[in-house]
């Protein structure tokens, strides 16, 4: 297996613009996860879906930020309005299910950029 | 979910046993310590996890005091590719999922 997918890798863009990050999880994985990682606050959890469905949102910080999951392959975060403080690292992972024996597979990241 | 308190950065001399404290002293009966580890640029990976009992695989070993007030995670034979941040977390109940990661230990290996 290819492990968790993410693309792009690094994406550069003007504050005000839309930003769409991607990814793929592990096929069979049930849990998908969203997390952000910055300097200041280190890597925090954004949301989780179970089954394409989002299970807890309480970590997204504004309504700028939205996270989709359409089917078991493939869900997206987008910010829109970007801006300077959303600069970070975003890191996808997945798991086959939730308990204690299940490890979360992370994925490369992509390293955003805004200005 | 019981917070962890880690030393921020600790040595190690390659080929030695490098050996991460982890203080829980707040955790609850059922409450898992996990371990994972971040090498730079890298998304984090998980290494291992326990309840109660002494715990060891492919990558390291974790050892769990009889209170579970604390756990030290041990790697065996450090090398050069250990070099990273190693995160202990605890996580219980319907929250498994959500790991809250802290400020983790930086472990430098040195030749």
């Amino acid at each position: 297996d290819a492990g968790v997918i993410q693309s792009p890798r690094h994406e550069v863009t003007e504050m005000g613009q839309e930003v769409t990050l991607r990814c793929k999880p592990i096929s069979g994985h049930d849990y998908l996860f969203w997390y952000r990682q910055t300097m200041m606050r280190g890597l925090e959890l954004l949301i989780y879906f179970n089954n394409n469905v989002p299970i807890d949102d309480s970590g997204m910080p504004e309504d700028r930020f939205s996270a989709k999951m359409p089917n078991a392959s493939f869900s997206t975060l987008k910010i829109q309005p970007s801006e300077p403080r959303d600069s970070a690292v975003y890191f996808c992972a997945s798991s086959l299910e939730q308990g204690p024996a299940y490890e979360q597979y992370f994925g490369p990241g992509t390293r955003l950029t805004v200005t | 979910d019981a917070k962890t308190t880690q030393p921020p950065s600790m040595d190690c001399a390659e080929g030695r046993a490098a050996n991460l404290p982890c203080n829980h002293s707040t955790i609850s009966g059922n409450e898992y310590v996990y371990w994972y580890r971040q090498i730079h640029s890298q998304g984090p990976q998980y290494i291992i996890h326990g309840l109660k009992n002494n715990e060891t695989n492919e990558m390291a070993s974790l050892i769990i005091t009889e209170d579970r007030k604390s756990s030290t995670l041990i790697l065996p034979h450090a090398t050069l590719r250990d070099t990273a941040v190693y995160y202990c977390i605890v996580s219980s109940g319907t929250s498994y999922g959500k790991l809250t990661f802290g400020q983790g230990t930086i472990l430098t290996v040195h030749p």
